[in-house]
Protein backbone atom coordinates (compact mmCIF):
# COMPACT_ATOMS: atom_id res chain seq x y z
CA UNK A 1 0.00 0.00 0.00
CA UNK A 2 0.81 3.12 -0.38
CA UNK A 3 3.37 4.73 2.54
CA UNK A 4 3.56 8.33 3.97
CA UNK A 5 8.11 9.07 5.12
CA UNK A 6 7.62 11.91 8.20
CA UNK A 7 10.46 13.71 9.56
CA UNK A 8 11.83 14.35 11.74
CA UNK A 9 10.53 11.70 14.09
CA UNK A 10 10.98 14.35 17.03
CA UNK A 11 12.31 17.71 17.96
CA UNK A 12 12.94 19.32 20.98
CA UNK A 13 13.17 22.95 20.63
CA UNK A 14 13.60 26.50 22.65
CA UNK A 15 10.33 28.68 22.97
CA UNK A 16 10.41 31.29 20.05
CA UNK A 17 12.35 28.98 17.63
CA UNK A 18 10.99 28.00 13.95
CA UNK A 19 10.01 24.46 13.41
CA UNK A 20 10.18 22.71 10.11
CA UNK A 21 8.84 19.04 9.19
CA UNK A 22 7.71 17.23 6.22
CA UNK A 23 6.60 14.10 4.54
CA UNK A 24 7.54 12.50 1.15
CA UNK A 25 5.49 9.56 -0.66
CA UNK A 26 6.27 7.04 -3.47
CA UNK A 27 2.69 7.86 -4.51
CA UNK A 28 0.86 11.01 -5.66
CA UNK A 29 -2.01 12.30 -3.53
CA UNK A 30 -4.73 14.62 -4.20
CA UNK A 31 -4.87 15.77 -0.85
CA UNK A 32 -2.05 16.46 1.97
CA UNK A 33 -3.77 17.29 5.20
CA UNK A 34 -1.66 18.36 8.72
CA UNK A 35 -3.01 17.40 11.72
CA UNK A 36 -2.18 17.79 15.67
CA UNK A 37 -2.56 15.48 18.83
CA UNK A 38 -2.72 16.85 21.88
CA UNK A 39 -1.68 14.41 24.97
CA UNK A 40 -4.39 12.23 25.31
CA UNK A 41 -6.85 13.39 23.00
CA UNK A 42 -7.65 12.78 19.24
CA UNK A 43 -5.87 14.50 16.40
CA UNK A 44 -7.34 18.01 15.22
CA UNK A 45 -6.76 19.63 11.71
CA UNK A 46 -4.73 22.18 10.94
CA UNK A 47 -4.13 22.67 7.20
CA UNK A 48 -5.40 21.44 3.96
CA UNK A 49 -3.94 21.37 0.91
CA UNK A 50 -5.56 20.62 -2.29
CA UNK A 51 -3.44 22.01 -5.57
CA UNK A 52 -0.21 20.93 -6.33
CA UNK A 53 1.64 23.81 -4.99
CA UNK A 54 -0.63 25.33 -3.27
CA UNK A 55 0.67 27.34 -0.53
CA UNK A 56 -1.80 27.84 2.48
CA UNK A 57 -1.23 29.69 6.23
CA UNK A 58 -3.61 29.58 9.50
CA UNK A 59 -2.14 32.01 12.17
CA UNK A 60 1.65 30.88 12.61
CA UNK A 61 1.52 27.91 10.30
CA UNK A 62 2.34 27.64 6.95
CA UNK A 63 2.06 24.03 4.71
CA UNK A 64 2.99 23.60 1.18
CA UNK A 65 1.69 20.96 -1.39
CA UNK A 66 4.55 19.73 -3.04
CA UNK A 67 4.39 20.39 -7.29
CA UNK A 68 5.03 16.62 -7.80
CA UNK A 69 2.34 15.81 -5.37
CA UNK A 70 4.43 13.03 -3.47
CA UNK A 71 5.85 15.74 -0.51
CA UNK A 72 4.19 17.96 1.82
CA UNK A 73 6.06 20.22 4.37
CA UNK A 74 5.01 22.04 7.76
CA UNK A 75 6.52 25.36 9.30
CA UNK A 76 5.57 26.53 12.33
CA UNK A 77 6.87 30.07 13.24
CA UNK A 78 8.09 31.89 16.46
CA UNK A 79 7.26 28.11 18.55
CA UNK A 80 5.29 28.68 21.72
CA UNK A 81 4.52 25.75 24.93
CA UNK A 82 1.48 25.10 24.07
CA UNK A 83 2.59 23.66 20.59
CA UNK A 84 3.60 20.97 22.02
CA UNK A 85 2.26 17.44 20.46
CA UNK A 86 2.40 14.94 17.92
CA UNK A 87 2.17 16.61 14.53
CA UNK A 88 0.64 14.10 11.30
CA UNK A 89 0.56 14.55 7.77
CA UNK A 90 -1.72 12.66 5.72
CA UNK A 91 -2.69 12.32 2.13
CA UNK A 92 -5.30 11.32 0.16
CA UNK A 93 -4.94 9.65 -3.11
CA UNK A 94 -7.20 8.19 -5.98
CA UNK A 95 -8.80 5.78 -3.50
CA UNK A 96 -12.39 5.58 -2.71
CA UNK A 97 -14.02 6.69 0.19
CA UNK A 98 -11.92 9.10 2.34
CA UNK A 99 -9.29 6.77 3.44
CA UNK A 100 -6.26 8.79 4.64
CA UNK A 101 -2.89 7.50 4.57
CA UNK A 102 -0.77 9.08 7.73
CA UNK A 103 2.86 9.31 8.13
CA UNK A 104 4.64 7.78 11.39
CA UNK A 105 4.35 11.66 13.67
CA UNK A 106 6.68 14.21 14.57
CA UNK A 107 6.89 14.64 18.49
CA UNK A 108 7.19 18.08 19.10
CA UNK A 109 8.78 19.09 22.55
CA UNK A 110 9.03 22.88 23.09
CA UNK A 111 11.29 23.93 26.01
CA UNK A 112 10.13 27.73 27.85
CA UNK B 1 -19.76 21.94 15.40
CA UNK B 2 -18.45 18.76 14.29
CA UNK B 3 -18.35 15.93 17.20
CA UNK B 4 -17.23 12.59 17.19
CA UNK B 5 -17.53 11.04 20.34
CA UNK B 6 -16.24 7.98 22.10
CA UNK B 7 -17.74 5.77 24.97
CA UNK B 8 -14.72 5.44 26.60
CA UNK B 9 -11.69 7.31 26.77
CA UNK B 10 -9.39 4.19 29.47
CA UNK B 11 -10.15 0.60 29.31
CA UNK B 12 -8.87 -2.22 30.80
CA UNK B 13 -10.18 -5.80 29.66
CA UNK B 14 -8.53 -9.50 29.98
CA UNK B 15 -7.21 -11.57 27.82
CA UNK B 16 -9.93 -13.51 25.77
CA UNK B 17 -12.75 -10.79 26.80
CA UNK B 18 -15.06 -9.77 23.92
CA UNK B 19 -14.96 -5.94 23.77
CA UNK B 20 -16.57 -3.37 22.27
CA UNK B 21 -15.90 0.06 21.76
CA UNK B 22 -18.31 2.30 20.15
CA UNK B 23 -18.60 5.42 18.51
CA UNK B 24 -21.15 8.33 17.88
CA UNK B 25 -21.13 11.30 15.30
CA UNK B 26 -23.65 13.90 15.00
CA UNK B 27 -22.85 15.34 11.33
CA UNK B 28 -24.41 13.07 9.44
CA UNK B 29 -21.72 12.26 7.93
CA UNK B 30 -21.34 8.68 5.55
CA UNK B 31 -17.84 7.54 6.31
CA UNK B 32 -16.47 6.44 9.63
CA UNK B 33 -13.39 4.95 10.40
CA UNK B 34 -11.02 3.15 12.85
CA UNK B 35 -7.62 3.12 13.80
CA UNK B 36 -5.06 2.19 16.22
CA UNK B 37 -2.59 4.35 17.18
CA UNK B 38 0.72 2.98 18.38
CA UNK B 39 4.81 4.84 19.49
CA UNK B 40 6.41 4.98 15.96
CA UNK B 41 3.57 3.62 13.18
CA UNK B 42 1.10 6.85 13.24
CA UNK B 43 -2.39 5.78 12.62
CA UNK B 44 -3.32 2.90 10.60
CA UNK B 45 -6.51 1.93 9.49
CA UNK B 46 -8.56 -1.28 10.48
CA UNK B 47 -11.90 -1.01 9.13
CA UNK B 48 -13.77 1.49 7.25
CA UNK B 49 -17.43 2.39 6.85
CA UNK B 50 -19.20 4.43 3.72
CA UNK B 51 -22.85 3.53 4.73
CA UNK B 52 -25.40 1.75 6.87
CA UNK B 53 -24.29 -1.92 7.06
CA UNK B 54 -21.35 -1.45 4.23
CA UNK B 55 -17.78 -2.29 5.93
CA UNK B 56 -14.09 -2.52 4.36
CA UNK B 57 -10.88 -3.95 5.65
CA UNK B 58 -8.58 -1.36 6.27
CA UNK B 59 -4.83 -1.82 6.68
CA UNK B 60 -4.67 -4.23 9.98
CA UNK B 61 -8.45 -6.18 10.13
CA UNK B 62 -7.33 -9.34 11.74
CA UNK B 63 -8.72 -9.79 14.79
CA UNK B 64 -11.38 -6.81 14.44
CA UNK B 65 -14.69 -6.86 13.12
CA UNK B 66 -16.91 -4.21 12.62
CA UNK B 67 -20.96 -2.87 13.12
CA UNK B 68 -22.75 0.02 11.02
CA UNK B 69 -26.36 -0.54 12.22
CA UNK B 70 -27.09 2.96 12.19
CA UNK B 71 -25.24 6.09 10.19
CA UNK B 72 -24.50 7.62 13.31
CA UNK B 73 -22.90 5.10 15.10
CA UNK B 74 -19.81 2.85 13.84
CA UNK B 75 -18.78 0.04 16.43
CA UNK B 76 -15.19 -2.12 16.70
CA UNK B 77 -15.47 -5.24 17.97
CA UNK B 78 -12.54 -7.36 19.40
CA UNK B 79 -13.97 -10.82 19.57
CA UNK B 80 -11.21 -12.48 21.73
CA UNK B 81 -8.72 -9.41 23.34
CA UNK B 82 -5.19 -10.23 22.95
CA UNK B 83 -2.25 -8.11 24.89
CA UNK B 84 -0.65 -6.92 21.48
CA UNK B 85 -4.07 -5.15 20.91
CA UNK B 86 -3.42 -2.87 23.56
CA UNK B 87 -3.15 0.53 21.89
CA UNK B 88 -4.87 3.68 21.48
CA UNK B 89 -8.40 3.35 19.14
CA UNK B 90 -9.64 6.73 17.49
CA UNK B 91 -12.40 7.00 15.65
CA UNK B 92 -12.75 9.24 12.62
CA UNK B 93 -16.08 10.48 10.22
CA UNK B 94 -16.17 12.24 7.12
CA UNK B 95 -18.83 13.71 4.12
CA UNK B 96 -18.84 11.18 0.76
CA UNK B 97 -19.86 13.17 -2.21
CA UNK B 98 -21.31 11.42 -4.58
CA UNK B 99 -19.48 11.97 -8.07
CA UNK B 100 -16.20 12.37 -5.82
CA UNK B 101 -14.79 15.27 -7.80
CA UNK B 102 -14.29 17.62 -4.57
CA UNK B 103 -12.14 16.10 -2.01
CA UNK B 104 -12.47 19.59 -0.33
CA UNK B 105 -15.26 17.91 2.44
CA UNK B 106 -13.22 14.52 3.02
CA UNK B 107 -11.45 15.70 6.21
CA UNK B 108 -11.43 13.12 8.84
CA UNK B 109 -13.07 14.23 12.44
CA UNK B 110 -11.37 12.37 14.93
CA UNK B 111 -13.17 11.30 18.09
CA UNK B 112 -11.07 11.74 21.67
CA UNK B 113 -9.59 8.26 21.81
CA UNK B 114 -9.77 5.19 23.85
CA UNK B 115 -6.71 3.74 25.59
CA UNK B 116 -7.42 0.23 25.93
CA UNK B 117 -5.43 -1.93 27.77
CA UNK B 118 -5.32 -5.85 27.55
CA UNK B 119 -3.80 -7.66 30.22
Amino acid sequence: GQQLNQSPQSMFIQEGEDVSMNCTSSSIFNTWLWYKQDPGEGPVLLIALYKAGELTSNGRLTAQFGITRKDSFLNISASIPSDVGIYFCAGLGGTSYGKLTFGQGTILTVHP
Amino acid sequence: DVKVTQSSRYLVKRTGEKVFLECVQDMDHENMFWYRQDPGLGLRLIYFSYDVKMKEKGDIPEGYSVSREKKERFSLILESASTNQTSMYLCASSLLLAGRTNFSTDTQYFGPGTRLTVL
